[in-house]
């Protein structure tokens, strides 16, 4: 069985100020893990995935995320917030492989707020 | 990554009544799965729906309440059944192509209100 736990539910920064959102996950194999960021009245955008090699990945809008197994973690970060990064992120985890091949596991969800 | 088009974009629905739900895809896809959002919180997986074969539910979820369609590599229907208030939610779906690793491409959702 899979599971995701992001903590905390908002977050909120300054306008250029490092966005950290935080994502542990459980699995009994290894993982694909994502993020994705949800607009106010829109569908679910692809930020980042980690499925194997490099640790670190980098996605669309300057974010990316690092990949701890030893602390089962993928959090999320940003250095420099913008306006328009005000949005709900997810995190998710799927299996490679097995009877949970394809299906998505979310986290709870971080709104962001990004004050000017 | 593929192009997901999911009408209605949203609805009003009087309970007791039933709503389906289009999914249409640009691409031929294996694997299609319908998601429920219900106000506020995340996202349960409702069904994973592959073509020429039968729709597979999660745990909470029944084929009488949520039947679903898959006719083609390119489309797929979820119906939302005899509503309630309860079922108030965004549905979306999501389709994975080229592998697990590609990531997962979720349409724009379709924000049902039961009244």
């Amino acid at each position: 069985a899979q599971s995701v736990t992001q903590l905390g539910s908002h977050v909120s920064v300054s306008e250029g100020a490092l966005v950290l959102l935080r994502c542990n996950y459980s699995s009994s194999v290894p993982p694909y893990l994502f993020w994705y960021v949800q607009y106010p009245n829109q569908g679910l955008q692809l930020l980042l995935k980690y499925t194997t090699g490099a640790t670190l990945v980098k996605g669309i809008n300057g974010f990316e995320a690092e990949f701890k197994k030893s602390e089962t973690s993928f959090h999320l970060t940003k250095p420099s917030a913008h306006m328009s990064d005000a949005a709900e992120y997810f995190c998710a985890v799927s299996a490679p492989g097995g009877t949970s091949y394809g299906k998505l596991t979310f986290g709870q969800g971080t709104i962001l707020t990004v004050h000017p | 990554s593929a192009v997901i088009s999911q009408k209605p974009s949203r609805d009003i629905c009087q309970r007791g009544t039933s709503l389906t739900i289009q999914c249409q895809v640009d691409s031929q896809v294996t694997m299609m799965f319908w998601y429920r959002q219900q106000p506020g919180q995340s996202l349960t997986l409702i069904a994973t729906a592959n073509q020429g074969s039968e729709a597979t539910y999660e745990s909470g979820f029944v084929i009488d309440k949520f039947p679903i369609s898959r006719p083609n590599l390119t489309f797929s229907t979820l119906t939302v059944s005899n509503m309630s208030p309860e079922d108030s939610s965004i549905y979306l779906c999501s389709v994975e192509r080229g592998g697990a690793s590609y990531g997962y491409t979720f349409g724009s959702g379709t924000r049902l209100t039961v009244v």
